[in-house]
């Protein structure tokens, strides 16, 4: 089985910065893991992902995440937040030894304060 | 281009109406899916059609029809639909569904109200 825990639904944040969105995840093999971004009545947008190899992650936007695999993290990153950063952000995993499909974590809603 | 395109943006029906939404992507990728999203909860996978054939149905109810006329367009008929079936459907797709390290690339949805 696979799954993904966001243990926060709400993350506030000051413009400038920096900004934390945390993401772990269960699986029984190794995992591909995703991170996505979607603003107000829009569509999933893609941020970036981890296959293998080095541990942090660059992505879109500025956005960075670093997968720890002792922790069972992968946790969202950004070193100086805007207020347009402001989105709810969705973790996702895919167990690399399993046919099943993405499974979404329970979102985090970013505010980012001027 | 990782465009995903979907028509139309909002969908108003009552409970006896027949519509269709529409998914249409032009990366060459093989598999498709429907995603059915309720406000500020993750999507929740509907149906996958890979090669444009149906490989997963997730117990959907048969008030929704997936159909996938060529490897670029991906349909959802809709008939005798619920208020509860009210929801943003979002289209996706993958280059395949046998790479797990494939990006699904999302479109922008369809706002569906039930009335």
């Amino acid at each position: 089985a696979q799954s993904v825990a966001q243990p926060e639904d709400q993350v506030n944040v000051a413009e400038g910065n920096p900004l934390t969105v945390k993401c772990t995840y269960s699986v029984s093999g190794n995992p591909y893991l995703f991170w996505y971004v979607q603003y107000p009545n829009r569509g999933l947008q893609f941020l970036l992902k981890y296959i293998t190899g080095d541990n942090l992650v660059k992505g879109s936007y500025g956005f960075e995440a670093e997968f720890n695999k002792s922790q069972t993290s992968f946790h969202l990153k950004k070193p100086s937040a805007l207020v347009s950063d402001s989105a709810l952000y969705f973790c996702a995993v895919r167990d690399r030894g399993s046919a099943r499909q993405l499974t979404f974590g329970s979102g985090t809603q970013l505010t980012v304060l001027p | 281009d990782t465009e995903v395109t979907q028509t139309p943006k909002h969908l108003v029906m009552g409970m006896t109406n027949k519509k269709s939404l529409k998914c249409e992507q032009h990366m060459g990728h093989r598999a498709m899916y429907w995603y059915k999203q309720k406000a500020k909860k993750p999507p929740e996978l509907m149906f996958v059609y890979s090669y444009e054939k149906l490989s997963i149905n997730e117990s959907v109810p048969s008030r929704f029809s997936p159909e996938c006329p060529n490897s670029s367009l991906l349909n959802l008929h809709l008939h005798a639909l619920q208020p509860e079936d009210s929801a943003l459907y979002l289209c996706a797709s993958t280059q395949s569904t046998s790479e797990g390290t494939d990006t699904q690339y999302f479109g922008p949805g369809t706002r569906l109200t039930v009335l």
